[in-house]
């Protein structure tokens, strides 16, 4: 079984601090881990991902996670928050692209 | 080149009531899988299509079906429909089903449910 948890349902940042998103995954087999965002009355974008190319995955926007194993954790961060990040972020884990189990959601807000 | 669409954007209907909602895939893209988003149960997996059958299934009731077309093109049923029903449904589809765990899936803008 796979699981994941997202702590922080709300997350309020200034416009140019740092974004940090987190995410824990539960999986019996090396998993594969997926960040989505999704804008109001919007389906959901693609961040990144990782497939174990690399611990250390940069995605769109200034975005970038990294897959830590020991923690179980693949942590979403971003250096400096723009007011068009406020968005809802998603963490997902997959054993096949078929089937995406999501965790719960981390809405962001960028304070002015 | 067109993303994932879908149609409609929004519905409403009674209860009891059956709906029919569609997607459109990317231009060769094969896999097509649906999602449930609803504020109380968060983004939940109804089932996936391949070459027109269905390779999984996620933990919904019969009421939920739906069937793929040699197109790739998807439809999604929900019979005797339930106030509970009301969500947002999400298609999205991916370039190869099967072997590779790393192909992304790509959504469309969803299909606004709303069941009175």
């Amino acid at each position: 079984a796979q699981s994941v948890t997202q702590l922080g349902s709300h997350v309020s940042v200034s416009e140019g601090a740092l974004v940090l998103l987190r995410c824990n995954y539960s999986s019996s087999v090396p998993p594969y881990l997926f960040w989505y965002v999704q804008y109001p009355n919007q389906g959901l974008q693609l961040l990144l991902k990782y497939t174990s190319a690399a611990t250390l995955v940069k995605g769109i926007n200034g975005f970038e996670a990294e897959f830590k194993k020991s923690e179980t954790s693949f942590h979403l961060t971003k250096p400096s928050a723009h007011m068009s990040d406020a968005a809802e972020y998603f963490c997902a884990v997959s054993l096949s692209a078929r089937q995406l189990t999501f965790g719960s959601g981390t809405q962001l807000t960028v304070l002015p | 080149k067109a993303g994932v669409t879908q149609t409609p954007r929004y519905l409403i209907k009674t209860r009891g009531q059956q709906v029919t909602l569609s997607c459109s895939p990317i231009s060769g893209h094969r896999s097509v899988s649906w999602y449930q988003q609803t504020p109380g149960q968060g983004l939940q997996f109804l089932f996936e299509y391949f070459s027109e059958t269905q390779r999984n299934k996620g933990n919904f009731p019969g009421r939920f079906s739906g069937r793929q077309f040699s197109n790739s093109r998807s439809e999604m049923n929900v019979s005797t429909l339930e106030l509970g029903d009301s969500a947002l449904y999400l298609c999205a589809s991916s370039l190869v089903s099967g072997l590779s765990s790393t192909d992304t899936q790509y959504f469309g803008p969803g299909t606004r449910l709303t069941v009175l």
